[in-house]
């Protein structure tokens, strides 16, 4: 099956400064990319994705970023801000078979934004 | 932030009791999904239903059961649970087919077993 790695597990930045996550995957079938953003004691909701077909991608101040070829995909973000403080988990999708998919999600990263 | 909803949101119970989680989702999905959420582990798929039938069973133990009556609810029925399955169970939806995948969550159940 997939195997999603993500680094650093903890960030932890200046505001203002840029944070970079990285996400590793190991099935070359997988062919979208979601970003998820989880604030303490709330629900995981999307901020960015990526699809196969595109190699990057921007939404103001957040990027994605998809190497294929290196099976690896980066999340951007600009300008931090102390509301970006969250963790931030990274999936790769793969189909499970006809037309069911599936989700394979990287461990998190805390990023910290301080003021 | 209501398209997928939840209940309870906090469950405490005995490992000999049974109890139930229910999600229910306002989007027009077909497929519905049940995530496990522990402490520095990641979220761990256990369920999916599409069109109300069961496509992934990702190795869950029997005490968790699952039921989905129809596409807009989704039901995890517990019974004879071990405290190792405190944790937040988190319910998503999608449109699945390609194209328009992306998963809403809901805002999970945090369920202790003690």
């Amino acid at each position: 099956g997939e195997n999603v790695e993500q680094h650093p597990s903890t960030l932890s930045v200046q505001e203002g400064d840029s944070a970079v996550i990285k996400c590793t995957y190991s099935d070359s079938a997988s062919n979208y990319f979601p970003w998820y953003k989880q604030e303490l004691g709330k629900r995981p909701q999307l901020i960015i994705d990526i699809r196969s077909n595109v190699g990057e991608k921007k939404d103001q101040r957040i990027a994605v970023t998809l190497n294929k070829t290196a099976k690896h995909f980066s999340l951007h973000i600009t300008e931090t801000q102390p509301e970006d403080s969250a963790v931030y988990f990274c999936a790769a999708r793969q189909n499970s078979g006809g037309s069911n998919y599936k989700l394979t999600f990287g461990k998190g990263t805390l990023l910290t934004v301080n003021p | 932030e209501t398209g997928v909803t939840q209940t309870p949101r906090h469950l405490v119970m005995g490992m000999t009791n049974k109890k139930s989680l229910k999600c229910e989702q306002h989007l027009g999905h077909n497929a519905m999904y049940w995530y496990k959420q522990s402490a520095k582990k990641p979220l761990e798929l256990m369920f999916v239903y599409n069109f109300k039938e069961q496509t992934e069973n990702n190795s869950v133990p029997s005490r968790f059961s699952p039921e989905c009556p129809n596409s807009s609810h989704l039901f995890l029925h517990l019974h004879t649970l071990q405290p190792e399955d405190s944790a937040l169970y988190l319910c998503a939806s999608s449109q699945d087919r390609a194209g328009t995948d992306t998963q809403y969550f809901g805002p999970g159940t945090r369920l202790t077993v003690l």
